[in-house]
């Protein structure tokens, strides 16, 4: 079966420090990735995905990066971290259309202070 | 902007009873999925329903959708505490999902 892990679980990070969050997909192959931020109480903003290795898009010009370095394996990074980027990061993964169904990981707390 | 926005925001009923939930989106869609959050958590899929289909079950789950409308709506039947979550609707558009701010639902026992 499938499962995706996200570390950390949750983070604390004075502003102007760099940012790394993993996330990896176990038990299938080329999936499709995905990177959301929930600010508390809203819905999910997608900030980047991925339909292969290397191939990231993005969607929101902002302080933060993706990348792929391999097939089931996505890194959310920023070089120097804004209080904004205060948030819930959730990754995800799907098989089908971008569009189909996605199944989402644990999630990271990330508090910028 | 919005696409699919859930209603109401809040929603409070006593176990054993029935919640529904609204979603409302404005552009046409080729499918619209409903997903649960337990707080801190991350999202699980629930169920999908296509353009062309009207109502779909999943165990105590009922999803219509009414496109002439652009709405749908998730009824969760004999309610359970363990229900107690955030539904939110995504709808598919172009190639991403977009999803609404969600509706937080609390079963008393």
């Amino acid at each position: 079966s499938q499962t995706i892990h996200q570390w950390p679980a949750t983070l604390v990070q004075p502003v102007g420090s760099p940012l790394s969050l993993e996330c990896t997909v176990e038990g299938t192959s080329n999936p499709n990735l995905y990177w959301y931020r929930q600010a508390a109480g809203r819905g999910l903003q997608l900030l980047f995905y991925s339909v292969g290795i290397g191939q990231i898009s993005s969607e929101v010009p902002q302080n933060l990066s993706a990348s792929r370095p391999q097939d089931r394996q996505f890194i959310l990074s920023s070089k120097k971290l804004l209080l904004s980027d205060s948030g819930f990061y959730l990754c995800a993964w799907g098989i089908a259309a971008i569009t189909d169904t996605q199944y989402f990981g644990p999630g990271t707390r990330l508090t910028v202070l | 902007s919005q696409q699919g926005e859930e209603d109401p925001q809040a929603l409070s009923i006593q176990e054993g009873e029935n919640a529904t939930m609204n979603c409302s989106y404005k552009t046409s869609i080729n499918n619209l999925q409903w997903y649960r959050q337990n707080s801190g958590r991350g999202l699980v899929h629930l169920i999908l329903i296509r353009s062309n289909e009207r109502e779909k079950h999943s165990g105590r789950l009922r999803v219509t959708l009414d496109t002439s409308k652009k709405s749908s709506s998730l009824l969760i039947t004999a309610s359970r505490a363990a229900d107690t979550a955030s539904y939110f609707c995504a709808t598919d558009a172009r190639y991403k999902l977009i999803f609404g701010s969600g509706t937080r639902l609390l079963v008393r026992p």
